[in-house]
């Protein structure tokens, strides 16, 4: 079945350092991905996704990647801040702008910033 | 920017009681998800409505029913609570006629089961 597996499972970085998160999922048709910032005891906060017409997709100190090939996309953080800690998550659906885009997520990733 | 609304933000229940989640969506998104997401785990989808009408089930029980109304919003009925049942309910609204798939959660209802 559909499956999205996410690394690493936590992530400890120094303010101003960069992080990455990666994730590979499994369903050849999945052509949206979108990446989702919690904190604690919040629902999930859409921060960017990405198409798969697409390699690449910047704002600010975010970016994604994505290689349609290798069915890896990747969040990248720049010069992470202590605000930048929480819990992230990346999905996959086979978002084509219908009403059956259920997001499959992967496990999540605690990224902690130390000051 | 109007979020997703839900309510109630915290409820206990006991075992087989029932319980009703409701979601109000971001204005003129006609398409509302629900989810569940456990404790330390990623939200699993539970069921989707398009237009009032439902258009993708997941791993939901049978136990639970849900349904989108004519204002758009939605309810979650949950029956014969089990303590498994124990979670955080999240709704999320997509313009689906007017976007690309894109999805706002709310801020999730917490659901105790004792």
């Amino acid at each position: 079945g559909e499956n999205v597996e996410q690394h690493p499972s936590t992530l400890s970085v120094q303010e101003g350092d960069s992080a990455v998160i990666k994730c590979t999922y499994s369903d050849s048709a999945s052509n949206y991905f979108p990446w989702y910032k919690q904190e604690l005891g919040k629902g999930p906060q859409l921060i960017i996704d990405i198409r798969s017409n697409v390699g690449e997709k910047k704002d600010q100190r975010i970016a994604v990647t994505l290689n349609k090939t290798a069915k890896h996309f990747s969040l990248h953080i720049t010069e992470t801040q202590p605000e930048d800690s929480a819990v992230y998550f990346c999905a996959a659906s086979k978002g084509d702008g219908g009403a059956t885009n259920k997001l499959i997520f992967g496990t999540g990733t605690l990224l902690a910033v130390q000051p | 920017a109007a979020g997703v609304i839900q309510s109630p933000r915290h409820l206990i229940k006991e075992k087989r009681e029932t319980a009703t989640l409701k979601c109000y969506p971001i204005p003129r998104h006609d398409t509302v998800y629900w989810y569940q997401q456990g404790p330390g785990q990623d939200p699993q989808f539970l069921i989707s409505f398009y237009e009032k009408m439902q258009s993708d089930k997941g791993s939901i029980p049978d136990r639970f029913s849900a349904q989108q109304f004519s204002d758009y919003h939605s309810e979650l009925n949950m029956s014969s609570l089990e303590l498994g049942d124990s979670a955080l309910y999240f709704c999320a609204s997509s313009p689906t006629g007017t976007g690309e798939g894109e999805q706002y959660f709310g801020p999730g209802t917490r659901l105790t089961v004792t």
